[in-house]
């Protein structure tokens, strides 16, 4: 098993809808977990961090995350051409501060 | 832009060869992590430093290694390179405080190839 299972996509939505992206870990004492978003080419840049079961919003990205079911999320609402990009999943062991990436789910907004 | 600066931008090296990649993390960060990315994968935690001793290492072998300076900047040395070390090698800074793990902020990395 994966430590961190993202569905490599492509994900195509139309422009203004929501994309959901979905992650799952395997290491239950994660307790902080972060979403990126890599542009081809480029580095990871951070979007959202949550720590806490529930969710997290922040403009247009919300984050959800069940501890219990070991399941994070990202919901991008009105979705741009802008927002096409690879996501990445990062949970992260406080007690060893390394970021255990997926694969990432690649995001496709047409016009 | 997240102030983290990365050196050279690209490589290209033979294999056998060694190389020797710089970071200097944001202002007032003193934790540097350096991650490495094949193509079509997810970034690969190689190893951190926390002034200036290494704070935890990845499945790497030792042929990977690295420094922190007094002033929280890092190098990764890659010593008798092999063609699947190509890869985009990132460098992320964080501001170490106690509680949850801290919010890394990548540079724009290093791209390597080697033939």
């Amino acid at each position: 098993q994966k430590e961190v299972e993202q569905n490599s996509g492509p994900l195509s939505v139309p422009e203004g809808a929501i994309a959901s992206l979905n992650c799952t870990y395997s290491d239950r004492v994660s307790q902080s977990f972060f979403w990126y978003r890599q542009y081809s080419g480029k580095s990871p840049e951070l979007i959202m961090s949550i720590y806490s079961n529930g969710d997290k919003e922040d403009g247009r990205f919300t984050a959800q995350l069940n501890k219990a079911s070991q399941y994070v999320s990202l919901l991008i609402r009105d979705s741009q051409p802008s927002d096409s990009a690879t996501y990445l999943c990062a949970p992260s062991n406080t007690g060893f501060q390394k970021l255990v990436f997926g694969t990432g789910t690649r995001l496709l907004v047409s016009p | 832009e997240t102030g983290v600066t990365q050196s050279p931008t690209h490589l290209i090296k033979t294999r056998g060869q060694q190389v020797t990649l710089r970071c200097s993390s944001q202002s007032g960060h003193n934790t540097v992590s350096w991650y490495q990315q094949a193509l079509g994968q997810g970034p690969q935690f190689i190893f951190q430093y926390y002034r200036e001793e290494e704070n935890g290492r990845g499945n790497f072998p030792p042929r990977f290694s690295g420094l922190q300076f007094p002033n929280y900047s890092s190098e990764l040395n890659v010593n008798a390179l092999e063609l699947d070390d190509s890869a985009l090698y990132l460098c992320a800074s964080s501001p170490r405080t106690s509680g949850f793990t801290d919010t890394q902020y990548f540079g724009p990395g290093t791209r390597l190839t080697v033939l």
